[in-house]
């Protein structure tokens, strides 16, 4: 089963910021957390990922809480695009090591 | 930028049939993997490959699959006897250690049993 807990869906307002919170309480302490998201049926895309340092990209950031039990991830500027279903996954960096998906939270971007 | 790529993007087979799905992972990328997804259902961990050896499997990875990289290019995933519950999304992906950590997927190939 993940170690993840999502809310499964989350409404936001083209051109504001979506905050998609994850909890994550079980969280070892060399495990990283990823987010992933999927549009429609294609493969999962790699958003960003990090271990305790809040981390940001071009796409999002990523603010993980000082004790490491949850996260957010946050679109700073949601675009009807970046509706999809957003996945938190939990996971060492190790090779093999295979993500286990939860059910995700869907995010519709509203005109 | 590099990519997975997978054949055919569907493949519809009759129930009984072998099929076998095509993956090419990014050149450089040393761990592989298929996931597969249900139709309405969540991704799920089938395989990992590493060193042309299975890493890990799930238990859905049972007897009627197998996964070769025949040329150092191709991964594939080969289901002997295809049933209808066969039918979903399967996802091919990709890994390189020390790099930022994250797998790449594939676009996926639609699988139908008929």
């Amino acid at each position: 089963d993940a170690k993840t807990t999502q809310p499964p869906s989350m409404d936001c307002a083209e051109g504001r910021a979506a905050n998609l919170p994850c909890n994550h309480s079980t969280i070892s302490g060399n495990e990283y957390v990823y987010w992933y998201r999927q549009i429609h049926s294609q493969g999962p895309q790699y958003i960003i990922h990090g271990l305790k340092n809040n981390e940001t990209n071009e796409m999002a950031s990523l603010i993980i809480t000082e004790d490491r039990k949850s996260s957010t991830l946050i679109l700073p500027h949601a675009t009807l695009r970046d509706t999809a279903v957003y996945y938190c996954i939990v996971s060492l960096p190790n090779y093999g090591q295979n993500f286990v998906f939860g059910p995700g939270t869907r995010l519709s971007v509203l005109p | 930028e590099p990519e997975v790529t997978q054949t055919p993007s569907h493949q519809v087979t009759q129930m009984g049939q072998e099929v076998i799905l095509r993956c090419v992972p990014i050149s450089n990328h040393l761990y592989f993997y298929w996931y597969r997804q249900i139709l309405g259902q969540k991704v799920e961990f089938l395989v990992s490959f590493y060193n042309n050896e299975i890493s890990e499997k799930s238990e859905i990875f049972d007897d009627q699959f197998s996964v070769e990289r025949p040329d150092g290019s191709n991964f594939t995933l080969k289901i002997r006897s295809t049933k209808l519950e066969d039918s979903a999304m399967y996802f091919c992906a990709s890994f390189r250690q020390g790099a930022n950590y994250e797998q790449y997927f594939g676009p996926g190939t639609r699988l139908t049993v008929t």
